[in-house]
């Protein structure tokens, strides 16, 4: 595909219940970056999938996120027991290759977010 | 504690003149910087990296510069357009490698 695509574009769901937001990077990127944007904030860092490594959590809030990337393309990034304060935009990005990557910058592609309101 | 800072206050400009944002940090020691442009209901598009022994950086109408004893980025737009109206995002890299964002700052240019 041209870009990195979200789905969906938006959700509303009730306090309590799981949601799943999906992230399709840019065919070959093998980094993978999910992060939160709150209004007027910036980008909070939440999850970094590289290659078949072990992926870096370091950025998750809770126990009640977790993210999946399978085949080493397509993430899942799910919120369990939703509450009112994961209210935000998840924001996917990916690069051809990761932050690591001596040095040769890599520059991260971001799709257009999935806004998630949980009343 | 770490910090990167951006003004929160919108920055409002005549069309033409120069926008002149900054990014100011705080007990970060980063290998390079970026900025990104963000329009509202899209993702943020990558703009410009400096590395820090880079002391500025062009790109057509755009420019970087990158002080590190200062701990400050200055990103400037000469001859600004309304098309420029949007929120601009530095970014650095951390110590373990993860982009760290600011909070942005919104440009306003008045035709």
């Amino acid at each position: 595909g041209a870009g990195v695509s979200q789905s969906p574009s938006n959700k509303v769901t009730e306090k309590g219940k799981d949601v799943e937001l999906r992230c399709d990077p840019i065919s070959g990127h093998t980094a993978l970056y999910w992060y939160r944007q709150s209004l007027g904030q910036g980008l909070e860092f939440l999850i970094y999938f590289q290659g078949n490594s072990a992926p870096d959590k370091s950025g998750l809030p809770s126990d009640r996120f977790s993210a999946e990337r399978t085949g080493g393309s397509v993430s899942t990034l799910t919120i369990q027991r939703t509450q009112q304060e994961d209210s935000a935009v998840y924001l996917c990005a990916s690069s051809l290759a990761g932050l690591l990557t001596a040095t040769v910058y890599n520059e991260q592609f971001f799709g257009p977010g999935t806004r998630l309101t949980v009343l | 504690s770490q910090k990167i800072e951006q003004n929160s206050e919108a920055l409002n400009i005549q069309e033409g003149k120069t926008a002149t944002l900054t990014c100011n940090y705080t007990n970060y020691s980063p290998a390079y910087l970026q900025w990104y442009r963000q329009d509202p209901g899209r993702g943020p598009v990558f703009l410009l990296l400096i590395r820090e022994n880079e002391k500025e950086k062009r790109k057509e109408r755009l420019k970087v510069t990158f002080d590190t004893t200062l701990k400050q980025s200055l990103f400037h737009i000469t001859a600004s357009q309304p098309a420029d109206s949007a929120t601009y995002l530095c970014a650095l890299v951390d110590s373990s490698y993860k982009l760290i964002f600011g909070s942005g700052t919104r440009l306003l240019v008045r035709p």
